[in-house]
Parts: structure tokens; C-alpha cells; sequence
């Protein structure tokens, strides 16, 4: 099984441009997350969706929407990227009856904003 | 202040080592504890949980939670070279929240041979 699979894994952009952060997962999970990982600032959230056809935001939304598209994918857009926006984004997935609450992370994508 | 204090590192020890890792938090609703481990330009793995207090081993890791401190501790023995990487400490309540753990900052760990 592949997991949880980002694309792309890096990406260069100017200010002001847009692109899609596409995040896949294949293990009949319900819930999927949006992160960012700055230095010094840890893992922060930015939008999650609970359950197919829901999303709510995180600690973080601000320049950023979501898409749930389906059960398996969860894509994060940027519309009008600015330079505090370079970040290595995570998506991770959770699935019902881990009591835990563990989250399975993909291996990010790595965005640089010009 | 944040929900939960880590402190960053990095922490360098040589190899065979013990180490401790520490978190600290402030929401007494915490009840599951969790430790991951980043490696290098990859995603957090889940490495231990630990449901309340108390201790739980796994081979060279054990997890200790002291809820009257607000304290959770990773232990590493004999440490190796294989273990350097970024440990993030987790902690979410027992319901509520949908489930979204709070992180601590990472501390990155560095064992030398």
C-alpha cells in the first residue's frame, strides 16, 4: 500500500500566482488533514475535513481553501501565493476506531514562494 | 504560552547513550500521549501512544506520562546513529475535537557514532 501520496514534492512559485497541493490516500480513511511545517513553529493545522463533504478550518487558513474531493483525496490550494507561504506541507489521514487518534502523514511537498 | 512546550534542540549524545526526551502541556483534558519520529525530508511516523498515565516500553523506547506534573517523557536506550531524527510529542482529549492532536515543536536528535 502506498499510504498517503502528495503531489507534487516541490514546487517553485512567484507572488501572486496559484497552484494545488493534491494529497491521495488508500487506506478507506475517513478523516484527512492539512498541515504546515515551518522551522521552529512545529506542525501547525490548516484545514481539515472530518468526513467525506465536510471541511473546517484550522489553526492556520488564511490564504488557503480545500477540496474534499472524494473519500480518498484532499487537495489544498493556494490562489494567490505569497512569500510567507513557503512551507513543507504535510496532508495526513486518520482512519474511524484508532483510539489513539493516530495520523498517517505523506512525505510532503515542499513549496517555495518567490 | 502554547498548549504544548517542547523544547527544539538539537540534543547531540554519542552512540549508546540514554536519552530523554520531554514535553510539557497545560490542558488537563489531555488524555492520549503520543510520541512521533520525522526523519530527514519525510512525513511523522507514530512511534508509541500511551492512553493516561504511566509507562509503556517498546524494545529500547519507553513513554512515561506523569499527569499530576503536565510531564511526558520519551526514553531512548542505547541509542544508535539510526535514531537521529526530529521526535514530536502529541497529545490530544479523550473526545471532543475530532481527534486532532496538539504538537509540541519537535526536539531533534542527534546520536554520533
Amino acid at each position: 500500500n502506498a499510504g498517503v501520496t502528495q503531489t507534487p514534492k516541490f514546487q517553485v512559485l512567484k507572488t501572486g500566482q496559484s497552484m494545488t497541493l493534491q494529497c491521495a490516500q488508500d487506506m478507506n480513511h475517513n478523516s484527512m488533514y492539512w498541515y504546515r511545517q515551518d522551522p521552529g513553529m512545529g506542525l501547525r493545522l490548516i484545514y481539515y475535513s472530518a468526513s467525506e463533504g465536510t471541511t473546517d478550518k484550522g489553526e492556520v487558513p488564511n490564504g488557503y481553501n480545500v477540496s474534499r474531493l472524494n473519500k480518498r483525496e484532499f487537495s489544498l490550494r493556494l490562489e494567490s501565493a505569497a512569500p510567507s507561504q513557503t512551507s513543507v506541507y504535510f496532508c495526513a489521514s486518520r482512519g474511524l476506531g484508532q483510539g489513539s487518534g493516530e495520523l498517517f502523514f505523506g512525505e510532503g511537498s515542499r513549496l517555495t514562494v518567490l | 504560552q502554547k498548549e504544548v512546550e517542547q523544547d527544539p534542540g538539537p540534543l547531540s549524545v554519542p552512540e549508546g547513550a540514554i536519552v530523554s526526551l520531554n514535553c510539557t502541556y497545560s490542558n488537563s483534558a489531555f488524555q492520549y500521549f503520543m510520541w512521533y519520529r520525522q526523519y530527514s525530508r519525510k512525513g511523522p511516523e507514530l512511534l508509541m501512544y500511551t492512553y493516561s498515565s504511566g509507562n509503556k516500553e517498546d524494545g529500547r523506547f519507553t513513554a512515561q506520562v506523569d499527569k499530576s506534573s503536565k510531564y511526558i517523557s520519551l526514553f531512548i536506550r542505547d541509542s544508535q546513529p539510526s535514531d537521529s531524527a526530529t521526535y514530536l510529542c502529541a497529545m490530544r482529549a479523550l473526545a471532543g475535537g475530532s481527534y486532532i492532536p496538539t504538537f509540541g515543536r519537535g526536539t531533534s536528535l542527534i546520536v554520533h557514532p
